[in-house]
């Protein structure tokens, strides 16, 4: 199956600057990248997603590329404030193995004031 | 408000009874999901169904019984508590054919004495 890996498991910025968190996904089948962000007590919210037809994808101060040769995708976010400190989570799924999501580790992120 | 809303939000029992937990979704998608996160955040889906149909059962103990009455709703009922189901599960939901993303529900905390 699906297997989707993901670092750093964590990391600490300085508010303004960027953080870029890492994943790779084992099954080249996989044709849906979503993001989700983790706030603590809560449930995990999409932020960004990308399909496998497309190299990138922005919105606002969050982009996401992808590189299918590699098997890698990326969440870049640019001016951090402490409002993004969360856990991130990236995710990958096979259509055919019926719209399971296959999360990787996740990355604990704090934003330094 | 639509939304994905699991009760209760938090459960504390003593090892060996049996609990449930409940889901609904108002969203109108078709597919519903539980999936188990452990105490180092890490989330591994265990079960899904789409239209009342069981489509995914992940290695999960048979002490782990889901029910889904309609499509809007999810249960998921456990017997013979053991410390180790501690966790806080999470129901999500998503339409399977057209659109991948999943909502997640805020999760229910299990707490086993």
């Amino acid at each position: 199956g699906e297997n989707v890996e993901q670092h750093p498991s964590t990391l600490s910025v300085q508010e303004g600057d960027s953080a870029v968190i890492k994943c790779t996904y084992s099954d080249s089948a996989s044709n849906y990248f979503p993001w989700y962000k983790q706030e603590l007590g809560k449930g995990p919210q999409l932020i960004i997603d990308i399909r496998s037809n497309v190299g990138e994808k922005k919105d606002q101060r969050i982009a996401v590329t992808l590189n299918k040769t590699a098997k890698h995708f990326s969440l870049h976010i640019t001016e951090t404030q402490p409002e993004d400190s969360a856990v991130y989570f990236c995710a990958a799924t096979v259509k055919a193995a019926g719209n399971k999501l296959t999360f990787g580790g996740g990355t604990r992120v704090l934003v330094k004031p | 408000d639509t939304a994905v809303s699991q009760t209760p939000k938090y459960l504390v029992t003593q090892m060996g009874n049996d609990k449930s937990i409940k889901c609904e979704q108002n969203l109108g998608h078709d597919t519903m999901y539980w999936y188990k996160q452990d105490s180092k955040k890490f989330l591994k889906i265990m079960f899904s169904y789409n239209n009342k149909e069981l489509i995914i059962n992940e290695t999960v103990p048979n002490r782990f019984s889901p029910k889904s009455p309609d499509k809007a709703h999810l249960n998921l009922h456990i017997n013979s508590l053991e410390l180790g189901d501690s966790a806080v599960y999470f129901c999500a939901s998503s339409q399977r054919d057209s659109s991948y993303g999943y909502t997640f529900g805020s999760g229910t905390r299990l707490t086993v004495v």
